[in-house]
Formats: structure tokens, sequence, C-alpha cells
């Protein structure tokens, strides 16, 4: 596809679930990123991946939380035992290359996937 | 946490008219990015500018960027509805990981 595509886009779970969301970056990007969007605030960093390796994971909140990329391509986030305070939206972004010419990639966003836990 | 602050953080104005908003950090940066949102979708890069350049323009954006001070200005000018959003700045370090301020969010009247 064009652009980043993020599944489902609306997820509700019951407190205690497990959930997966789902990110397929534009295809050849390099790097992957998940951010977590409260409402009315902006983007935090959960975690970062090159290619197939995780290389910076400082943001995910608890050790509930787990990303992976195992081809390089699609990411997964997985949220186990959910927890009300873990509603939010999930952004994937990808960018062409890591790092590389001192950083100057843009990220490409797709449109995030809404999580309500009740 | 967030790097950076938003001013305003809501910001009404009437089409035609420019809107700008200001982005204040905290550490040393690589690159310095403005993104758009619109409700309920995720964000587009609208413009980035490099920890060496002061001013750059795109379009009807302009942004300066003044290092000494760790802060940075999102000019629009002449407005249009379809400018409706919320703007965040972001900061970028060698790794590219961005740190996102609270964001403005702009409403343009028709």
């Amino acid at each position: 596809g064009a652009g980043v595509s993020q599944s489902p886009r609306y997820k509700v779970a019951k407190r205690g679930q497990d959930v997966a969301l789902r990110c397929d970056p534009i295809s050849g990007h390099v790097s992957l990123f998940w951010y977590q969007q409260a409402l009315g605030q902006g983007p935090e960093f959960l975690t970062y991946f090159q290619n197939e390796a995780q290389l910076d994971k400082s943001g995910l909140p608890s050790d509930r939380f787990f990303a992976e990329r195992p081809e390089g391509s699609v990411s997964t986030l997985k949220i186990q035992r959910t927890q009300q305070e873990d509603s939010a939206v999930y952004l994937c972004a990808s960018s062409l290359l890591f790092g590389g010419r001192k950083g100057n990639q843009p990220q490409h966003f797709g449109d995030g996937t809404r999580l309500s836990i009740l | 946490s967030q790097q950076g602050e938003e001013d305003p953080q809501a910001l009404s104005i009437q089409e035609g008219e420019n809107a700008t908003m200001n982005c204040s950090y905290k550490t040393s940066i690589n690159n310095l990015q403005w993104y758009r949102q619109n409700s309920g979708r995720g964000l587009v890069h609208l413009i980035l500018i490099r920890s060496n350049e002061r001013e750059k323009h795109s379009g009807r954006l302009r942004v300066t960027l003044d290092t000494s001070k760790k802060s940075s200005s999102l000019l629009i000018t002449a407005s249009r509805a379809a400018d409706t959003a919320s703007y965040f700045c972001a900061t970028a370090n060698a790794g590219n990981m961005l740190t996102f301020g609270g964001g403005t969010r702009l409403m343009v009247k028709p």
C-alpha cells in the first residue's frame, strides 16, 4: 500500500484481556516506531525497530507490553492483562532509513488503533 | 515524558489570517519537525528544520529555529478552514527518535 496501515482501527477489550495491534509499514522502510497517544496529548515513544532488531524499548510502560517485527516488515504490539490506563491511541510510524544523514528522516504515520479498556 | 511545550495550547482565527505556534524544548537536538494531526487520524509530516538552519519555508508554512533559546515557531499564512487540526513539534535525536510536545489545537473559522 501507499502508506502505513494499522489494524484494527478500534479495539474494545475487557480489563485483563490480551490484545494485539498490527502495523504494516511502507514497503522498504527500515525503521519502525510505536507511539502511545493519550487523549489531548502528543504521542509518546514506546519502542523502535531497525529491520527485525528492536533497538530501543525504553518507552514501554511495563513488562505487559511487548513488540515484535520478526521479518523486518510487519510489526505487532501486544499488551497482556490490559488495564484501564492502557486506553489510548497507539500509533505506528515508519521511515526509510535508520538515523542516516544524521537522523534527518521524516516519519510516516498510520491512523492508529484506538484502544478502549472497559 | 514530553520534551516540548507548545504555545498556545489552542488558537482560533478567521480564514485568511495568519496563525503562529511556538514550541520550546529542553535538550540539544539533531533536528526539529512539525506535524499536523486531523481528528481521528495519524500525524502528517509538514516540515523539518536541521539544528544548523534558522529558517525554512514550504508553501504557506514558515518555520524558524533558535537553538540558543531552544525554541521554534511555525507560521501558517493565509489560513484556510482545511488547516483546522492539531499541530505538534517534535525533536529528533541522532537515532531519529521523536519526542513530541503537547500540541496546539488550531481552529480556522470560515
